[in-house]
């Protein structure tokens, strides 16, 4: 069964840093791409990065490219996310999902860990 | 960016009811999206992929269809666990986008 468990939430203060993490399992950590997606508070969903099963390719939008910095270890089966430079609008529920075999599908999704920026 | 529209943002049914959830494309996405159903206080669900195809595990009464630009989630026959918000994925090109959300009430 796959499971996902996300940590590293918390509450911080604008210009401040966060790393969360996501445990995996279930799965062969390495053939399956990961993504984090967001929702802010009463918001709808926001893809925020992914990474291949190897680790060696990352995905972006636009938007989120340079204070976002997804990463994975396999040996640890754990994916992360670097936050810099928080602002008051990146207070969201942070998912981790896995990516199906048809890429870009997210198939299974952990219970999400709240960030919350203060000001 | 490809935006995806969906229609209606809400709606009131009744259990038994059959409900039609659309999500317009802004552009042609062929086949490529998905759809995800959530609970209050819940992680998102995979319901439909490739349009069309029902994810494992997930009820018959689900249904999905069309290609382009136009997009339909069927629920047959509306049950009690189904009240929720359902919302569509493009994976067409970067960067994936999501509709604003269908919520889904009891009448």
């Amino acid at each position: 069964e796959v499971h996902l468990v996300e940590s590293g939430g918390g509450l911080v203060q604008r210009g401040g840093s966060l790393r969360l993490s996501c445990a995996a399992s279930g799965f062969t950590f390495t053939n399956f791409a990961m993504s984090w997606v967001r929702q802010a508070p009463g918001k709808g969903l926001e893809w925020v990065s992914s990474v291949s099963g190897d680790g060696g390719t990352t995905y972006y939008p636009d938007s989120m490219r340079g204070r976002f910095a997804i990463s994975s270890d396999s040996s640890k089966k754990t994916v992360y996310l670097q936050i810099l430079s928080l602002r008051v609008e990146d207070t969201a529920i942070y998912y981790c999902a896995k990516l199906g075999r048809i890429f870009g599908v997210h198939d299974y999704w952990g219970q999400g860990t709240l960030v919350t920026v203060s000001s | 960016d490809i935006q995806l529209t969906q229609s209606p943002s809400f709606l009131s049914a009744s259990v038994r009811d059959r409900v039609t959830i659309t999500c317009r494309a802004s552009q042609g996405i062929s086949s490529y999206l998905a759809w995800y159903q959530q609970k209050p206080g819940k992680a998102p669900k995979l319901l439909i992929y490739s349009a069309s195809r029902l994810q494992s595990g997930v009820p018959s009464r689900f249904s999905g269809s069309g290609s382009g630009t136009v997009f339909i989630l069927t629920i047959n026959t509306l049950q009690p666990e189904d009240f929720a918000t359902y919302y569509c994925q493009q994976l067409h090109s970067y960067p994936w986008t999501f509709g604003q959300g269908t919520r889904v009430e009891i009448k």
